[in-house]
């Protein structure tokens, strides 16, 4: 166990909906990053928040936002759903965010889009 | 060409064998080097990490990394059934800072 929660563990969407995954970090991490999986391919990253602030972002359209809070804990929201958004959700915290530090991964959040 | 490439498989070795698995990187200026495993419909997990060229242990498990050659491996020794997985190579580059960057991963399969 690493300490960093995801929920919804599973979620089932149609096209064109709104969702909102949460993460909560490891205690004492301040920074949350967030990576889509696809099924047989490798985590893809998303976005990082450190310190509340957006610190990064990969190949992803605006319609991929997020949060990050006083506590550290941190939201995904994905609007407008497509069917390719279906895909294992990660969430990853780590001490700082400095290259060297590791990142611990929440349990995911499958989400289905039909 | 992709920022970190691996061998999809999959692999198969014997239990008590060494499995080996390779890993390679498009950006000389890499920083820190990552292997985790993932169990199917699981999350990743840390294995261990690596900065510095050669060697670094940890119990059956042995990174080993050479920038010169963009590639870092991790040798499973006395390979156990439950240590049938996928193994993920994810590497961070000084351009980019924390994020990480992950091959498809390898499947491996440890036969009883």
């Amino acid at each position: 166990e690493t300490g960093v929660t995801q929920s919804p563990t599973h979620l089932i969407k149609t096209r064109g909906q709104q969702v909102t995954l949460r993460c909560s970090s490891q205690s004492g991490h301040n920074t949350v990053s967030w990576y889509q999986q696809a099924l047989g391919q490798g985590p893809q990253f998303i976005f990082q928040y450190y310190r509340e602030e957006e610190n990064g972002r990969g190949n992803f359209p605006p319609r991929f936002s997020g949060l990050q809070f006083p506590n550290y804990s941190s939201e995904l929201n994905v609007n407008a759903l497509e069917l390719d958004d279906s895909a294992l959700y990660l969430c990853a915290s780590s001490l700082r965010a400095t290259h060297t530090d590791t990142q611990y991964f929440g349990p995911g959040t499958r989400l289905t889009v039909l | 060409q992709k920022e970190v490439e691996q061998n999809s498989g999959p692999l198969s070795v014997p239990e008590g064998a060494i499995a080996s698995l390779n890993c390679t990187y498009s950006d000389r200026v890499s920083q820190s080097f990552f292997w985790y495993r993932q169990y199917s419909g699981k999350s990743p997990e840390l294995i261990m990490s690596i900065y510095s060229n050669g060697d670094k242990e940890d119990g059956r498990f042995t990174a080993q990394l050479n920038k010169a050659s963009q590639y870092v491996s991790l040798l499973i020794r006395d390979s156990q059934p439950s240590d049938s997985a996928t193994y993920l190579c994810a590497v961070t580059f000084r351009r980019t800072g924390n994020q990480f960057y992950f091959g498809t991963g390898t499947s491996l399969t440890v036969i009883p």
